[in-house]
Order: C-alpha cells, then structure tokens, then sequence
C-alpha cells in the first residue's frame, strides 16, 4: 500500500527566504505526482504536475523534483512572500486513466512579514 | 473552483438521517471523485467515476454511495449518516494526463 509522507509537518519563516519542503513515497512505481496547496477553509489549488518520465516542473517561484528511484520530490519555494502561507499537499498517482491519489498529511507553511 | 461546483457548502444532519451530496462540472472531464479531509488522516478517496454509470470504491468506502447518470453529475449519499462521517468532503475532476481540479468542499457536521 502507498504511503506518503511530508516533513516537516509545520514550517515558518521569515519573508525572502528560499525554502524546500519535501516529500516522501514508500512505492516507486508511480504514474505521476502532484503538489497542491490548500488555504484554510478552502478547496485545493494544483500548483505542479510531475509525470514520472520527467525529472522537475516549474511554475513561477515554485520548482518540483522528482526522484522516483529514490521515491522523494521536494518543492522549492523561492523569495517567500506572505502570501504563500498555506497547507502545501504532495500527492502520487499510481496508475493511468483513473487517478486515485494517495496524499500526504501536508506541511504548513507561515511566512512571517 | 471553475468549472466545478459543490452543493451544498454546509450541512448539518441528525444521525440516521440520509444525506446527498452534489457535484456539478462543466469540464466535460471523464474522472469524477469524491474524498473526504479529516485531521490526523488528510485527503482519503472514497469513491471514484470513470464514466457515465461506471463507479469504483476507493480507500475508505464503507457508508457511501455514489450515482452519475450524466457527465456532469457526480452525488455522494451517505445512507445513514452517523457522527464518524462528520468531515469535509471534497469532489474533483480529471482527463487523461491532466491534473486534478478540486471543488471547494461541504463541510458536512452529523449529531
């Protein structure tokens, strides 16, 4: 059974800086990866999809890794901004068509002004 | 979220009592979904849509039913609703390679 982990569970840090947060997976045979982000009371957001041929997907600020060997992916948050504070999810699809995504328990992250 | 529409946002029910909720797309997306968040747990799939009339379990089905007899339609029943299904639950939509697109979720509280 796929399990996924995020450390750390809560992260704060002062605006500006460059952070990693990371992400486990105990199978490797994943079809693709997601990272959401999620603000309280609300809904998901998908920030960057990985499919598993790929090695890093980036979107502005944000960069994605992709180690499927190693079963690890870490997103890179660059020039934190306040405005990133939120619960940020990893998630593994383990096959085509239908994605049933198993997710981690999320890291939250506060950036301080 | 667009294109995607839950309903409705908040529910309160009495224990025993059945409960349906909805989920509308205008994607036109094949995969429908519907999980439910829970402190200590995160996001757990409860049941899944292929298709029109094609439904599969997922992780933690027990209590739940699903229907979809459009496209567009995906509905969640819990039959009898008792307090361990106190959650929020959350549908999403996908096509083939694509990411998910998750509606904003029913916060759903059982007395």
């Amino acid at each position: 059974k796929q399990e996924v982990t995020q450390i750390p569970a809560a992260l704060s840090v002062p605006e500006g800086e460059n952070l990693v947060l990371n992400c486990s997976f105990t199978d490797s045979a994943i079809y693709n990866l997601q990272w959401f982000r999620q603000d309280p009371g609300k809904g998901l957001t998908s920030l960057l999809l990985i499919q598993s041929s790929q090695r890093e997907q980036t979107s502005g600020r944000l960069n994605a890794s992709l180690d499927k060997s190693s079963g690890r992916s870490t997103l890179y948050i660059a020039a934190s901004q306040p405005g990133d504070s939120a619960t940020y999810l990893c998630a593994v699809n383990g096959g085509q068509g239908a994605q049933k995504l198993v997710f981690g328990q999320g890291t939250r992250l506060t950036i301080n002004p | 979220d667009a294109g995607i529409t839950q309903s409705p946002r908040h529910k309160v029910t009495e224990t025993g009592t059945p409960v349906t909720l909805r989920c509308h797309q205008t994607e036109n997306h094949r995969y429908m979904y519907w999980y439910r968040q829970d402190p200590g747990h995160g996001l757990r799939l409860i049941h899944y849509s292929y298709g029109v009339k094609d439904t599969d379990k997922g992780e933690v089905s027990d209590g739940y039913s699903v229907s979809r007899s459009k496209t567009e339609d995906f509905l969640l029943t819990l039959e009898s609703a008792t307090s361990s299904q106190t959650s929020v639950y959350f549908c999403a939509i996908s096509a083939d390679s694509y990411g998910y697109t998750f509606g904003s979720g029913t916060r759903l509280t059982v007395v």
